[in-house]
């Protein structure tokens, strides 16, 4: 099984500051690496897949990157509405699916 | 619009049965694929399984192989998920996706299904 290691556990940024948020997989997924958002009492919405497509609705300022083992999620300038907790997600040979432990970024 | 809903929280005792719902709407059903995830107090979202909405083709976590069952009613639009032989290790929200049939990339949620196992 695939094992997902995110970093840092918690962020602190200030709205309009740059954000990068890292997922490290214990052996290669290629590009097969996802990356979710999920704000308290809500299912996790869908932000990027496949290493660095934005889902449908998804504004700009995010962005994926990486490959391989090492991945990064960049927010290019904070809204408010973007602090939340951030899991990435591997479905390279699959079963089973797996998820980072999430990054939570909070308002400093 | 894509819309997933599940059924209402519940709470069970230990060594008993859960049966969620998933009701899906606004997309084919049999053309997609419907997911399990799970969420437990302070842990990582955690992988059940999969139904393939065509032909009821289901995979699983090695896991939960052998105490969890998807299931789906084509006619319903629906899938469910059976979990037994329930601990206070499974008290989580529960969630199902929806994904093509072939990318697990989950692109539409349900809102969650708290369940509580409790003596």
């Amino acid at each position: 099984e695939i094992v997902l290691t995110q970093s840092p556990g918690t962020l602190s940024l200030s709205p309009g500051e740059r954000a990068n948020l890292s997922c490290r997989a214990s052996q290669s997924v290629r590009s097969y690496l996802a990356w979710y958002q999920q704000k308290p009492g809500q299912a996790p919405r869908l932000l990027i897949y496949d290493t660095s497509n934005r889902a449908t609705g998804i504004p700009a300022r995010f962005s994926g990157s990486g490959s391989g083992t090492d991945f990064t999620l960049t927010i290019s300038s904070l809204e408010p509405e973007d602090f939340a907790v951030y899991h990435c997600q591997q479905r390279s040979n699959w079963p089973p699916i797996t998820f980072g432990q999430g990054t939570r970024l909070e308002i400093k | 619009q894509v819309q997933l809903v599940q059924s209402g929280a519940e709470m069970k005792r230990p060594g008993a049965s859960v049966k969620v719902s998933c009701e899906t709407s606004g997309y084919n059903f049999t053309a997609h694929a419907v997911h399990w995830v799970r969420q437990a107090p302070g842990q990582r979202l955690e992988w059940l399984g999969w139904i393939n909405g065509g032909n009821g083709d289901t995979k699983f976590s090695q896991k939960f192989q052998g105490r969890v069952t998807i299931t789906r009613d084509t006619s319903a639009t629906t899938s469910y998920m059976e979990m037994n032989s329930l601990t206070s290790e499974d008290t989580a929200v529960y969630y199902c996706a929806s994904s093509d049939m072939v990318a697990a990339i989950l692109g539409f949620w349900g809102q969650g299904t708290l369940v509580t196992v409790s003596s």
